[in-house]
């Protein structure tokens, strides 16, 4: 079966570093997205892992450990705009998400 | 356009009435997915699309659910006899192809609620 695991719902305070991490055992693995969700809103794309390693954009980096399953999903000098959903999603034959993690940035 | 149309935003249907829900994908892209997220719950799979053509439909409930996408019309999901557990949000994303290291562009979603 598909299985993706990831905290239900985390805090953190404006300016901190905050990690997400993600577990995941699927059938097949073609890459892992991570998608940002602001609520009433569409999911919107952060970041692709499909080699092992760290890949950084500006505050957001994601890191990938295929032998392990697992990325976590790291987030720099937090602001308030950063609170949302965080979506880990792993590119089996398609995209599969998991439950999401609920992010609240507290001033 | 660069986005991905969904209509309407907001649906409201009584238990066992039908309801139909609308997808423009970006133009250009030939894949079309609908996924189901329940409550704040993790997105479900349901079908997709290659152009015309039904491309996975393994998470499609066998009964009342169907989907079309048609040329030059927006791709469609009907729900037949709703029921109150069909209430969620439903969205729709398009891709170039199935495995798009930008994953898939999503819309803004309908959200029904099944009264």
């Amino acid at each position: 079966g598909q299985n993706i695991d990831q905290p239900t719902e985390m805090t953190a305070t404006e300016g901190a570093i905050v990690q997400i991490n993600c577990t995941y055992q699927t059938s097949g693995f073609n890459g892992l997205f991570w998608y940002q969700q602001h609520a009433g809103e569409a999911p919107t794309f952060l970041s692709y892992n499909v080699l092992d390693g760290l890949e950084e954009k500006g505050r957001f980096s994601s890191f990938l450990s295929r032998s392990k399953g697992y990325s976590y999903l790291l987030l720099k000098e937090l602001q308030m705009k950063d609170s949302a959903s965080y979506l880990c999603a792993v590119f089996a034959d398609k995209l599969i998400f998991g439950t999401g993690t609920r992010l609240q940035v507290f001033p | 356009g660069e986005e991905v149309a969904q209509t309407p935003k907001h649906l409201v249907r009584g238990e066992g009435q039908k309801a139909k829900l609308y997808c423009a994908p970006i133009k250009g892209h030939s894949y079309v997915f609908w996924y189901q997220q329940v409550l704040k719950n993790e997105f479900k799979f349901l079908i997709s699309f290659q152009n015309e053509n039904v491309f996975d439909e393994t998470g499609m409930p066998k009964e009342r659910f169907s989907a079309k996408c048609l040329p030059n019309s927006p791709c469609s999901l009907e729900i037949q006899a709703t029921k109150l557990e069909d209430s969620a949000v439903y969205f729709c994303a398009s891709s170039r192809t199935t495995a798009s290291n930008y994953g898939y562009t999503f819309g803004s979603g309908t959200r029904l609620t099944v009264v």
